[in-house]
């Protein structure tokens, strides 16, 4: 069974740019969570996606945007970076709802120059 | 929004002696759920333990358990026969049963196992 992964591992973007990160659900899995988790700081949640809908927002602004595909990999886009942007961004998918266990990829380093 | 508290920004133990990892939260409601996740150096964060809020009785998990106090929002990690393994980031994290399938993670404790 596959786990969780993401890709890329690291990414350098300048502040504007916009930038996508990928993320491939565990098999089985239909829930996918995105977390953006700060140096020293623990993950904070961004969106989650449930069968190809959103399905719960955090406190982040528009130009945090996400997908859903067919077999339950996600995408996060990032419009126009800010510096503070830089982060691990944490993906975790679920075997369902309600979310009682969640199972994380290894995250990608970004860092907005 | 719930918010999750973890005082201890950095713990370190001796190798199989027992560390207990502290958290506390805040909430007005009843049902809901808690985790321990461990982050190692490698960055996967991976499940350690679980507990209903509505279950008495403390989760254990071989060398980890949990002390949960309901009525004083606490929630603490006991880890016993610390081993080099061990060491890592800990968050504590609270997902509401009933409004959403968010999870507010504390900012974490770094544990270091002493040999």
């Amino acid at each position: 069974e596959t786990g969780v992964t993401q890709s890329p591992t690291h990414l350098i973007k300048t502040r504007g740019q916009q930038v996508t990160l990928r993320c491939s659900s565990q098999s089985g899995h239909n829930t996918v969570s995105w977390y953006q988790q700060a140096l020293g700081q623990g993950p904070q949640f961004i969106f989650q996606y449930y069968r190809e809908e959103e399905n719960g927002r955090g406190n982040f602004p528009p130009r945090f945007s996400g997908l859903q595909f067919p077999n339950y990999s996600s995408e996060l886009n990032v419009n126009a970076l800010e510096l503070d942007d830089s982060a691990l961004y944490l993906c975790a998918s679920s075997p369902g709802q309600p979310l009682n266990e969640q199972f994380f990829g290894p995250g990608t380093r970004l860092t907005v120059l | 929004a719930q918010t999750v508290t973890q005082s201890q920004p950095e713990m370190s133990v001796q190798e199989a002696e027992t560390v207990t990892l502290s958290c506390t939260y805040d909430t007005s409601e009843s049902d809901y759920y808690l985790f321990w996740y461990k982050q190692p150096p490698s960055r996967q964060m991976i499940l350690v333990i679980r507990q209903e809020a509505y279950k008495q009785q403390n989760a254990t998990e071989n060398r980890f358990s949990v002390n949960f106090q309901k009525a004083a929002k606490s929630f603490s990690l006991k880890i016993s026969d610390s081993q080099l393994g061990d060491a890592a980031m800990y968050f504590c994290a609270y997902r509401s049963a009933n409004t959403g399938n968010q999870f507010y993670f504390g900012t974490g404790t770094s544990l270091t196992v002493i040999p």
